[in-house]
């Protein structure tokens, strides 16, 4: 079953908005990773973020994890075209055996507008 | 793409015959993935190798068989294709080296007519 949910499904916004999506999951972790996937793409990393960590920075991305409600965001500032792509957070999970295996949210897909 | 090859990148086959995809890393890294993408289901997990010769199933295993004979090379056989095969496969590497971050291939596209 998933584990991670991204919310929302699609997004739309202007160059040099801020873009902001949410992952929830359901069961304890030791991190949580963002991905981005560009059309007809693999994946790409682009943060992780431990389970005693609140707030992590990298370059224009900001992410926050939330323990007590079993959630995250990911936060892009000033997007620009460049940024449109679908957006995955994952997942490990402790029961399952660490971070051997990683359970991917359904994305968002974000669009940004020239 | 990290030194990551799938082959082939496309392929058309028919409900029954069997299907081989290939899988080559030049990282040297232990962790191998086999996972496939579908509209509404995102990324599932098929199969992943921590080792030469050690395999485990994923979330969606069923109608799927692995191999890891060498370090660079996983291979995912469908032995007998279907059309709910019909997906978008990839392949990830991980290295203990990395931490917990996986890089991904650049994709398999699969037709099950």
């Amino acid at each position: 079953s998933q584990q991670g949910e991204e919310d929302p499904q699609a997004l739309s916004i202007q160059e040099g908005e801020n873009a902001t999506m949410n992952c929830s999951y359901k069961t304890s972790i030791n991190n949580l990773q963002w991905y981005r996937q560009n059309s007809g793409r693999g994946l790409v990393h682009l943060i992780l973020i431990r389970s005693n960590e609140r707030e992590k920075h990298s370059g224009r991305l900001r992410v926050t994890l939330d323990t007590s409600k079993k959630s995250s965001s990911l936060l892009i500032t000033a997007s620009r075209a460049a940024d449109t792509a679908s957006y995955f957070c994952a997942t490990d999970a402790i029961r399952e055996g660490g971070s051997e295996k990683l359970v991917f949210g359904k994305g968002t897909k974000l669009t940004v507008n020239p | 793409d990290a030194g990551i090859t799938q082959s082939p990148r496309h392929k058309v086959t028919e409900t029954g015959t069997p299907v081989t995809l290939r899988c080559h890393q030049t990282e040297n890294h232990r962790y191998m993935y086999w996972y496939r993408q579908d509209p509404g289901h995102g990324l599932r997990l098929i199969h992943y190798s921590y080792g030469v010769k050690d395999t485990d199933k994923g979330e969606v295993s069923d109608g799927y068989s692995v191999s890891r004979s060498k370090t660079e090379d996983f291979l995912l056989t469908l032995e007998s294709a279907t059309s709910s095969q019909t997906s978008v496969y990839f392949c990830a590497i991980r290295g203990l080296e990395t931490g917990d971050e996986q890089f991904f291939g650049p994709g398999t596209r699969l037709t099950v007519l």
